[in-house]
């Protein structure tokens, strides 16, 4: 049984570009979550999706956006790059349930994104 | 002030030793606790959630007081594979699985 998968697991961008970064989540599950998290910090909620669409959002600019595909799996863009997007960038999967609280979120292993 | 906070690391304790994590979180709408472990470049990963009533998983204890919005995470007879940063988090309020996360804390267990 797979876990959650990222990819890349490095990258390296200059300012202003564009970059996608893609998760693979744990068989089964149907939602995903992006986090980042900065050097000495904790992670940072960034967004969720579920059945294709933003679920929740955290306070990021709209320079974040992602997708969800049929397949659960989901993509998080982020464009015109400053410095400080440099991060571990972290997904997290888990199984919607109805009438419950909380639902466990799965790590994925991160990417690592440099920006010059 | 931060949603989650947690106290300044880093602790460095020998073996055998008792440690103590201590944590507030400022949502009272927060329905689910928890302590993540962290490995240096890793993944956090979930060590233990923490319940009212408090809980035990072998050395490891965790508590919760609503009342006060204090979250606390007890490690016995520490091993060196404790080494590692520990995560309070909290979840964004009912019906939401957005995870708000202290800055972690970090513990170095030496010889």
């Amino acid at each position: 049984d797979a876990g959650v998968t990222q990819s890349p697991t490095h990258l390296i961008k200059t300012r202003g570009q564009q970059v996608t970064l893609r998760c693979s989540p744990k068989s089964g599950h149907d939602t995903v979550s992006w986090y980042q998290q900065a050097l000495g910090q904790g992670p940072q909620f960034i967004f969720q999706y579920y059945e294709e669409e933003e679920r929740q959002r955290g306070n990021f600019p709209d320079r974040f956006s992602g997708h969800q595909f049929p397949n659960y799996s989901s993509e998080l863009n982020v464009n015109a790059l400053l410095l400080g997007d440099s991060a571990l960038y972290l997904c997290a999967s888990s199984l919607a349930k109805m009438a419950t609280n909380y639902n466990e979120q799965f790590f994925g292993p991160g990417t690592r994104l440099t920006v010059l | 002030r931060k949603e989650v906070e947690q106290d300044p690391g880093p602790f460095n304790v020998p073996e055998g030793a008792t440690v103590a994590f201590n944590c507030t979180y400022s949502n009272s709408a927060s329905q689910s606790f928890f302590w993540y472990r962290q490995d240096c470049r890793k993944e956090p990963k979930l060590l233990m959630s923490v319940y009212s009533s408090g809980n035990e998983d072998g050395r490891f204890t965790a508590q919760l007081n609503r009342a006060s919005q204090y979250i606390s995470l007890l490690i016995r007879d520490s091993k060196l594979s404790d080494s590692a940063t520990y995560l309070c988090v909290v979840n964004g309020g009912w019906g939401t699985d957005k995870l708000i996360f202290g800055t972690g804390t970090r513990l170095q267990v030496f010889p």
